[in-house]
């Protein structure tokens, strides 16, 4: 059981957009920052959104992020086949005083 | 650009410890102020953090793991370590090391990471 809670998956069509949430805790989300991370298929996680909505160099600007209070969501739009990974949610928790990941959500693009 | 890669044995017998390393380059250890991470992935499931080390030696650990987690820095050779001490088949994961980038508070996040070695614990 994650501390954090996403979707175990979503699909949607090429072209169109999807949303993952991630819910959590005024311990967690609701006092810290939300990142994301993407991991391929066989890959290791790569840091995708940071402080909740900001973008590291290179990655789309078809990623964003965005929070409030104690839930966050990653929007994905004009979907794409080499958009389909798994994708997780994470921050630190001021109560464990460590950092929590949510389950992880497969997104399949049909 | 900093890089990582983790190092070790793939196979640890139950009730022994297993120890892994993880070597930086691109980048000193010592510097930024950041906190390096374990961070571990079982078959088919998702990401469980197990601790970080500061360069300076302060630690912070998951507490799930009960106190069989130690990770260990050494400066002089930009590398830090991962020791699991009594190890079960449920410890049998894909184990990352991660760089935990933190500003303050609430700038931190994981950047880069290693690309992950899998530890199976089986006699």
């Amino acid at each position: 059981q994650s501390v954090l809670t996403q979707p175990p998956s979503v699909s949607e069509a090429p072209r169109q957009r999807v949303t993952i949430s991630c819910s959590g805790s005024s311990s967690n989300i609701g006092n810290n920052a939300v990142n994301w991370y993407q991991q391929l298929p066989g890959k290791a996680p790569k840091l995708l959104i940071y402080y909740d909505d900001l973008l590291p160099s290179g990655v789309s600007d078809r990623f964003s992020g965005s929070k409030s209070g104690t839930s966050a969501s990653l929007a994905i739009s004009g979907l794409q086949s080499e958009d389909e990974a798994d994708f997780y949610c994470a921050a630190w928790d001021d109560s464990l005083n460590g950092w929590v990941f949510g389950g992880g959500t497969k997104l399949t693009v049909l | 650009q900093v890089q990582l890669q983790e190092s070790g044995p793939g196979l640890v017998k139950p009730s022994q410890t297993l120890s892994l390393t993880c070597t930086v380059s691109g980048g000193s250890i010592s510097s930024g102020g950041h906190y390096w991470s374990w961070i571990r992935q079982h078959p088919g499931k998702g990401l469980e953090w197990l601790g970080h080390i500061s360069y300076s030696g302060s630690t912070h650990y998951n507490p799930s793991l009960k106190g069989r987690v130690t990770i260990l820095v050494d400066t002089s050779k930009n590398q830090f370590t991962l020791k699991l001490s009594s190890v079960t088949a449920a410890d049998t994961a894909v184990y990352y090391c991660a760089r935990d980038l933190y500003y303050d508070p609430l700038r931190r996040w994981f950047d880069p990471w290693g690309q992950g070695t899998l530890v199976t614990v089986s006699s």
